[in-house]
């Protein structure tokens, strides 16, 4: 089955504890993004990847790293978390490297910094 | 900057009622994409449709519809007697062709569809 897998889906972690998640796709897209969504403010994109080794920055990208490495994992790394990084993430893949097809989403991860 | 706008954050109507989610976006680029996605209840993002600026020609599928006009820079989506199943918040994005642009959404517009 086509899908974006996200890990972990619920997490709630302290100020400062470095974490990391994960998310996979087993369509062979080219491009992978993340998004935050926050209540009013929509889906927001961090960062974007069209290919491997190939990463650029979204409208909302401080307090984030990501890389990669293989075309079909594209990791999140938030290295010391602050709570105004509680929010809903969203992982997205998309064939082709613009970015402009149609997205696949991953079923989300709520994080919660306390 | 590229910019979608979507005024109406919260609808509800009467099940069978049609209704109409405004979209309005902003973009120097001649090429573009325009978008809309439908999140449900149960949180998943699904993706509903896809345009691209030089077809300005309206889609219908089943009872959605969507109405491309270039000269109000406008995407609009209508649903034909709505079902409670509708009830979803509904996001309008775009996406430009001139290489590194982030996708952008709107801030979404939550339709109650009521029984």
């Amino acid at each position: 089955e086509a899908q974006v897998t996200q890990n972990p889906r619920y997490l709630i972690t302290v100020t400062g504890k470095k974490l990391t998640v994960t998310c996979s796709q087993n369509m062979n897209h080219e491009y992978m993004s993340w998004y935050r969504q926050d209540p009013g403010l929509g889906l927001r994109q961090i960062y974007y990847s069209m290919n491997v080794e190939v990463t650029d920055k979204g409208d909302v990208p401080e307090g984030y790293k990501v890389s990669r490495k293989e075309k079909r994992n594209f990791p999140l790394i938030l290295e010391s978390p602050s709570p105004n990084q509680t929010s809903l993430y969203f992982c997205a893949s998309s064939l082709g490297t613009s970015g402009t097809g149609e997205l696949f989403f991953g079923e989300g991860s709520r994080l919660t910094v306390l | 900057a590229q910019k979608v706008t979507q005024a109406q954050t919260e609808i509800s109507v009467v099940e069978k009622e049609d209704v109409t989610l405004d979209c309005v976006y902003e973009t120097r680029d001649t090429t573009y994409y325009l978008f809309w996605y439908k999140q449900p209840p149960s949180g998943e993002l699904v993706f509903l449709i896809r345009r691209n600026s030089f077809d300005e020609q309206n889609e219908i599928s089943g009872r959605y519809s969507w109405n491309f006009q270039k000269s109000t820079s406008s995407f609009n989506f209508t649903i034909t007697a709505s079902q409670v199943v509708d009830s979803a918040v509904y996001f309008c994005a775009l996406s430009a062709d001139s290489g590194n642009t982030p996708l952008v959404f709107g801030k979404g517009t939550r339709l109650s569809v009521i029984a």
